[in-house]
């Protein structure tokens, strides 16, 4: 089964300074789909960013980048400039259309705090 | 354009008692997927609907049981109520349409469901 392991429970960065969250998963599959997504305190999960894995460009949705390392299993978010409106905690999730049928699978997530 | 509405906000039940939360997905989506979200933790998948069947099912008992309506609308009955039902519900629609991958999964709001 996959997994997914964001070992950061919380992170904090200053407002318009660059924050990093990590996350790694494990999969014996060679197709398959990672996203961020958002959830603020409304509870709306927002997709944030998406990859693909065979693309071997990282993505890339304005303030927010992904490093994508394939061979590692790992797949960390920027988030550049940070705003005010960027503390939320965030998910990273897998997808294997293949194996699972479109199911998401969820790590435990990261809390971000920006400072003013 | 409306996105994905789900009923009630929240609501209180008592052990034992049954409950059913309801889902309509974003206009042009034919596929519902259900997720529960423990406080503090990632949310896991319950089960899927497309073309009113259950296509995938996460590791939930049968306790958990939905439906999906010719107009794509979605339900999730719980019988039995637990403490450890209380969650966050939330259910995401999707466009598959006989393709092999599906689009991206967009989020409702969720149903919070305290448990006493």
């Amino acid at each position: 089964a996959q997994t997914v392991t964001q070992s950061q429970p919380e992170m904090s960065v200053q407002e318009a300074e660059t924050v990093t969250l990590s996350c790694t998963y494990d999969t014996s599959e060679s197709d398959y789909y990672l996203f961020w997504y958002k959830q603020p305190p409304s509870r709306q999960m927002i997709l944030v960013i998406r990859q693909e894995a065979y693309k071997q460009q990282n993505a890339t949705e304005n303030r927010f980048s992904v490093n994508f390392q394939k061979a590692a299993k790992s797949f960390s978010l920027k988030i550049s400039d940070s705003q005010l409106g960027d503390a939320a905690m965030y998910f990273c999730a897998y997808r294997s259309d293949v194996t699972s049928g479109s199911r998401l699978t969820f790590g435990e997530g990261t809390q971000l705090t920006v400072n003013p | 354009d409306a996105g994905v509405t789900q009923s009630p906000t929240h609501l209180i039940k008592t052990r034992g008692q049954q409950v059913t939360l309801r889902c309509s997905p974003k206009s042009g989506h034919d596929t519902v997927s259900w997720y529960q979200q423990a406080l503090g933790q990632g949310p896991q998948f319950i089960f899927q609907y497309y073309e009113e069947e259950e296509r995938q099912r996460g590791n939930f008992p049968d306790r958990f049981s939905g439906h999906q309506f010719p107009n794509y609308s979605s339900e999730l009955n719980v019988n039995a109520l637990l403490l450890g039902d209380s969650a966050l519900y939330l259910c995401a629609s999707s466009f598959l349409s006989g393709r092999a991958r599906g689009s991206e999964q967009y989020f409702g709001p969720g149903t919070r469901l305290t448990v006493t």
